[in-house]
This record gives C-alpha cells, structure tokens and sequence, in this order.
C-alpha cells in the first residue's frame, strides 16, 4: 500500500532560521506530490506542488521543495523563517493509478512552531 | 469568494445516533471528497464522487456513507456512530477525476464530538 512518511512530528525553530521538513512517500510509479498547510483555526491551503519538470518547485511564502525521484523524497525548505510560519504541514501524495486518479494520501503532518 | 463551506463546524452526537455531516461548494468542480482526521493524525480518505460516481475507499467501514444529491452539494452520513469516529471531517473538492488530477480545496472542516 502507498503511504507518505513526515520525518518530524514537532519541530521548534526561532525566528530567521532555516527549515527543512522531510517527506517520503512509498510508491514506484509516478506521483503528483504536494504540501498543505494549516495554520491555527484554519483550513488546509495548498503551499506547493509538484507535477512534471524542474524538480525544485517554489510556492507561497518563500516556501520551496525538491523533488528527488530516487530518494522518493519531497522535502520542503524555507531560507529563513517567520513567527506566522507557525502552522501544521502536510506532505501529500497523488498516486497516478488508473481509475484513481482523486486519491490523495497525506503524511502525518510536522507540527512547526516558531519563536519570536 | 469561491469556496467550500462545511456546516456545522461541530457536531455533537450521542452514540449510536445517526447524524449527517454537509459540505458545499461555489467553485463547480466535479469532484468532491470526504476525509477523515483524527488527532494527530494524517487525514484519510474515506471516498470521493467523480460527477455522480460515488467510489469508496476498500477500508471505509460501512457505518459511513454518503450522498451528493447535485453538483454543489455532498452529505457524510454516519448510521451509528462510535467513540471511535470522533474526528474531524474534511470535505475537498477539485476539477477533473479519474486518470487525471488537479488542486483539492479543502473546506473547514466539522469537528465531531461523540458522547
């Protein structure tokens, strides 16, 4: 079965330093690969996404992820981050299966708290 | 502003009795999904309808069902809820479906609570 692993259930960061939040997925086909977020009494909002080409995607907030096809990784960064980046992150994965093409399987989530 | 809106934000069930989740949306899209999350916890696709083609996750258990009477709106309903199944219920939606894939949008969510 496919599943999606978030390397960090909580991460704690003071403001200005960088952030790599690591996502592995299980599937050896080919994926659409995305990370959601959540900010605190609000509903999930996509960060970025990968489809097809360059493989470093950028997305809202200065927010940018690798795709690396080898590592079935898609880990996201952020040079330098701000209290607002507080939030919950998700790491999801569009597994391109025939006749499933909706299926969106979420990682566990990383819970980022960032101190002022 | 185009949008999913999910009603009521929380619900609290006893257990055993039926209750009915809703979701709606302003954005025309095709497809719409349910997931569940629990606490700390990924959420789970429990299945979406493509247009009117409802298609269930194979571990969805059959307590758990739904409806979508038109293309705005989609109902989870739960026949007999358990302790269990206090969750928070997502309701997304995107354009397109099977074989191909595009952005879900993600309503509020309802926070149920059952007693």
């Amino acid at each position: 079965a496919q599943s999606v692993s978030q390397h960090n259930h909580h991460v704690i960061l003071s403001e200005a330093a960088s952030l790599e939040l690591g996502c592995n997925y299980s599937y050896g086909g080919t994926v659409n690969l995305f990370w959601y977020v959540q900010y605190p009494g609000q509903h999930l909002q996509l960060l970025l996404k990968y489809f097809s080409g360059d493989p470093l995607v950028k997305g809202i907030k200065g927010f940018e992820a690798e795709f690396i096809k080898s590592k079935f990784s898609f880990n996201l960064r952020k040079p330098s981050v701000q209290w607002s980046d507080t939030a919950e992150y998700f790491c999801a994965v569009n597994p391109l299966i025939y006749n499933q093409g909706g299926k969106l399987i979420f990682g566990q989530g990383t819970e980022l708290s960032v101190k002022p | 502003d185009a949008m999913v809106i999910q009603n009521p934000r929380y619900q609290v069930t006893q257990f055993g009795k039926p209750v009915t989740l809703s979701c709606s949306q302003t954005l025309n899209h095709n497809v719409m999904y349910w997931y569940q999350q629990k606490s700390s916890q990924a959420p789970k696709l429990l299945f979406h309808y493509y247009d009117k083609d409802f298609n269930n996750e194979a571990d969805t258990p059959d307590n758990f069902q739904s409806r979508r009477p038109n293309t705005s709106f989609c109902f989870l309903d739960i026949r007999s809820p358990g302790l269990g199944d206090a969750a928070m219920y997502l309701c997304a939606t995107s354009r397109g479906g099977q074989g191909t894939y595009n952005e879900q949008f993600f309503g509020p969510g309802t926070r149920l609570t059952v007693l």
